[in-house]
């Protein structure tokens, strides 16, 4: 069974400038969930999306914004960067109820400059 | 709402010595809760889970956690690390019902194993 699956690995932008990453989350999970990781705040949830609906959403701006297809695969924008935006980006899948475990993949390493 | 709190950002300790990573929680409701491991540039990985029955659960290389609902914790131990042991380690919560299913992570404790 083929993981979680997150592209690109590394990522340099230029402040204001726009990204978008993406997750193809395991065969048959609908559910996808996005976390920002930073050394300094350490794991925060951005939003959940089960079944193309974003079901939860975390405590950040509108500038980060999501979606995902019929295929359950999601992708995660941020518009106009800040140098503060600078993290790791961890997509995580999982069944979507309570108990069951989130797969992660290894996540997106974004810098902006 | 849940909370974590992971009371050591960072613990050394030498190779086959036994070591202790702490976890307590704050939750209104009852809880499921999770020990994740991050290797350098890597996802999180889960380690093991409380779901219910007996409140020490193990994992496939030695470590083990002891659900205790009197004091709010889920410490992680194992009696004797290893180098590869090295890693970041995360305790996480979900609300097993009437809550968020989505969990919520502590800053994570470093664990640093010494030769």
């Amino acid at each position: 069974k083929a993981g979680v699956t997150q592209t690109p690995r590394y990522l340099i932008k230029t402040r204001g400038q726009q990204v978008t990453l993406s997750c193809s989350p395991i065969s048959g999970h609908r559910s996808v969930s996005w976390y920002q990781q930073t050394p300094g705040q350490g794991l925060q949830f951005l939003f959940e999306y089960f079944s193309e609906t974003q079901r939860n959403k975390g405590n950040f701006p509108g500038r980060f914004s999501g979606r995902q297809f019929s295929n359950s695969r999601s992708e995660m924008n941020v518009s106009t960067l800040e140098l503060g935006d600078s993290a790791l980006y961890l997509c995580a899948s999982s069944q979507g109820q309570g108990g069951t475990e989130a797969f992660f993949g290894q996540g997106t390493r974004l810098t902006v400059v | 709402a849940q909370s974590v709190t992971q009371l050591d950002s960072q613990v050394p300790v030498f190779e086959e010595a036994p070591v202790e990573l702490r976890c307590n929680y704050s939750s209104s409701v009852s809880v499921y809760l999770f020990w994740y491991v991050q290797y350098p540039n890597q996802g999180l990985q889960l380690l093991l889970k409380y779901l219910s029955g007996s409140t020490l659960v193990e994992s496939i290389n030695g470590f083990e956690a002891e659900f205790n609902k009197s004091q709010t914790s889920f410490h992680l131990r194992k009696p004797s690390v290893h180098i590869s042991d090295t890693a970041e380690y995360f305790c996480a919560v979900t609300a097993a019902s009437g809550g968020s299913y989505i969990p919520t992570f502590g800053r994570g404790t470093s664990l640093i194993v010494h030769p």
